[in-house]
């Protein structure tokens, strides 16, 4: 079957500090895959996307590359400011030749310190 | 900037009764999807449909949960009779198409607490 798995969290780190959020999935198939963002008291955000392997996603300083061979998705940024404070989840869509749906990890609380 | 639209943000209601969420997708939106996110954990699609037709239903406790589209644009999700476990976060989210590709937007969320 299609599963997110995500490292779990929280993930506690000093303004400036690099960033890396572990994701591995299993799909059938070649998946899109997404990361998206949830600010305390809000709805989910897309960060980043990418469609096919070795793609690359970026926005906002984040980053993740698709490794199919390592069926991965890792996020990471340079350096983290308080800002980035919130829960990431790593997501795919499986190809299933129909229609589409979003299959979440359980999410990684990031708590960034001044 | 268009937005998913969703009431009410909060509710509280005691287990046996009946609870009802709405949402509004962003105009021109043929998908709408609606998911459960229990405290600690991801997103879990209940129901997802094209224009008004159920396209993926087979998450959804069908003896006590029912979703409707009616002229495909806005949504209902009921819950009748609420149990305790159904205390979540319900998302709404729409999208403008079905490809793998398409971004969902999702709206800000119902927390239901059932007591």
């Amino acid at each position: 079957g299609n599963s997110v798995t995500q490292m779990e969290g929280p993930v506690t780190l000093s303004e400036e500090a690099f960033l890396t959020i572990n994701c591995t999935y299993t799909a059938t198939g070649y998946p899109s895959l997404f990361w998206y963002v949830q600010y305390p008291g809000e709805g989910l955000q897309l960060l980043l996307k990418a469609t096919k392997a070795d793609d690359k996603g970026s926005n906002k300083g984040f980053e993740a590359t698709y490794r199919k061979e390592t069926t991965s998705f890792h996020l990471e940024k340079g350096s983290v400011q308080v800002s980035d404070s919130a829960v990431y989840f790593c997501a795919l869509t499986p190809f299933s030749g129909g229609y589409n749906k979003l299959i979440f990890g359980a999410g990684t609380r990031l708590a960034v310190h001044p | 900037e268009a937005e998913v639209a969703q009431s009410p943000r909060y509710k509280i209601t005691e287990k046996s009764q009946a609870v009802a969420f709405w949402c509004d997708p962003i105009s021109g939106h043929a998908t709408l999807y609606w998911y459960r996110q229990i405290l600690g954990q991801g997103p879990e699609l209940l129901v997802q449909f094209q224009d008004e037709s159920v396209v993926d239903d087979s998450q959804l406790p069908k003896d006590r949960f029912s979703a409707e589209r009616l002229k495909g644009v806005d949504s209902t999700l009921k819950i009748q009779p609420a149990e305790l476990g159904d205390s979540a976060m319900y998302l709404c989210a729409s999208s403008p198409a079905t490809g793998m590709n398409t971004e969902a937007f999702f709206g800000q969320g119902t927390r239901l607490t059932v007591v």
